[in-house]
């Protein structure tokens, strides 16, 4: 299966800040990557599908790159609203695997 | 309104077993492959098990294979996860999700806890 590392665990900012998070693929998944934010005792909800098309609704300052298996999630202005735990998720092969999650918490 | 709601969680003994459905409204369900996905409390997402459109295929991660079955009821809108043989690990919330664009909506989830 394909494994998914993302980095930081946590991370901790200011309001305005730009933050990023990076996952790692254990091999190539292309561009077949996405991004989930949770906030707690709520169900997930996709930011970014396939590296760094924005979902319907979710605000630009969110926005995803990267191809094979490097990628990043970057928030350019951190907002109160933002504060949750993000996921990275590969969907290349048929074993849907997510990453560990990154808790972004207010510093 | 898109809306997934999963209902049938509660707790159950080890060993013993529950039938999860997810009631899919808004949208045409019978166009979608499905899929269930779980969270440990306080751990990561899980991927647990995909159907497609007309239930002809499904798949499992090997943590249920065998135990688990997933199915669905284009008429009635609804998907199914029956779990066999549960044990503690399989304490978690469970998700409905739907395949669109990656895993682009999602149920409210239901909590199954195995405990004696």
């Amino acid at each position: 299966d394909i494994q998914m590392t993302q980095s930081p665990s946590t991370l901790s900012a200011f309001v305005g800040d730009r933050v990023t998070i990076t996952c790692r693929a254990s091999e190539s998944i292309d561009k077949w990557l996405a991004w989930y934010q949770q906030k707690p005792g709520k169900a997930p909800k996709l930011l970014i599908y396939r590296a760094s098309s924005l979902e319907s609704g979710v605000p630009s300052s969110f926005s995803g790159s990267g191809s094979g298996t490097e990628f990043t999630l970057t928030i350019s202005s951190l907002q109160p609203d933002d504060f949750a735990t993000y996921y990275c998720q590969q969907y290349n092969s048929h074993s849907w695997t997510f990453g560990q999650g990154t808790k972004v918490e207010i510093k | 309104e898109l809306h997934l709601v999963e209902s049938g969680g509660g707790l159950v003994q080890p060993g013993g077993s529950l039938r999860l459905s997810c009631e899919a409204s808004g949208f045409t369900f019978s166009y979608y492959w499905m899929h269930w996905v779980r969270q440990a409390p306080g751990k990561g997402l899980v991927w647990v098990s995909r159907i497609k459109t007309d239930g002809s295929v499904t798949i499992y991660a090997d943590s249920v294979k065998g135990r688990f079955t997933v199915s669905r009821d284009n008429a009635r809108n609804t998907l199914y996860l029956q779990m066999n043989t549960l044990g503690a690990e399989d304490t978690a919330v469970y998700y409905c999700v739907r395949e669109g664009h990656a895993f682009d909506m999602w149920g409210q989830g239901t909590m199954v806890t195995v405990s004696s």
